[in-house]
């Protein structure tokens, strides 16, 4: 199994611009998690996902943050203008329900610089 | 609402000396805990994983966690310290007694190693 996927795995880019941020979870987990990780606030959950349907997006910081999941092998994060307090480790990780108390697998993450 | 507390951003200890890194949660239902580790530019990985079979588990690399109801405790403990092991570890507890990978996380112990 390769795990969980994450690209790139490292972005630099500058206050104002457009940032996506891509996932391919484990085959055949049906959740997926998106978490942003800073020396400040430790590892946030987002936003997660149950078949590809959005389900818990309370954690999303604001309106310039969206997340998608066209398929069960996909998953998108963006933020669009991205803001130099955006700068942060993201990180996808997906679980397989179903089985007993199913773990969290990570992707390597996601390091956004945003100058 | 589920929180967890980690004593202790930094711990130190001699290589075959004894590791113990401490964790504290709350929740409203019957918890399931987990530990992850973080190495250096990596995602998280599951260390050991408590849902109420047993209140003393095993994990992996020599790892072992004992859940304490009464102190509400899940601290991780390896009898002797290995380079190896130098990392950041996280504790985590599911929200609302999930079971499909909803965490929350404390805020992680960096874990050093000295020869």
């Amino acid at each position: 199994d390769a795990g969980v996927i994450q690209s790139p795995r490292h972005e630099v880019t500058e206050m104002g611009q457009e940032v996506t941020l891509r996932c391919k979870p484990i085959s055949g987990h049906d959740y997926l998690f998106w978490y942003r990780q800073t020396m400040m606030r430790g590892l946030e959950l987002l936003i997660y996902f149950n078949n590809n349907v959005p389900i818990d997006d309370s954690g999303m910081p604001e309106d310039r943050f969206s997340a998608k999941m066209p398929n069960a092998s996909f998953s998108t994060l963006k933020i669009q203008p991205s803001e130099p307090r955006d700068s942060a480790v993201y990180f996808c990780a997906s679980s397989l329900s179903g089985q007993g108390v199913s773990p969290l697998h990570f992707g390597n993450g996601t390091r956004l610089t945003v100058t | 609402a589920q929180s967890v507390t980690q004593l202790g951003s930094h711990v130190s200890v001699s290589e075959g000396a004894l590791v113990l890194l401490r964790c504290n949660y709350s929740s409203s239902v019957p918890p399931y805990l987990f530990w992850y580790v973080q190495y250096p530019n990596q995602g998280l990985q599951l260390l050991l994983k408590y849902t109420s079979a047993a209140t003393l588990v095993k994990g992996i690399n020599g790892f072992e966690a004992e859940f304490k109801k009464s102190e509400t405790s899940f601290h991780l403990t390896k009898p002797s310290a290995h380079m190896s092991d130098a990392a950041e570890y996280f504790c985590a507890v599911s929200e609302g007694g999930t079971s499909y990978g909803k965490l929350t996380f404390g805020q992680g112990t960096i874990l050093t190693v000295h020869p």
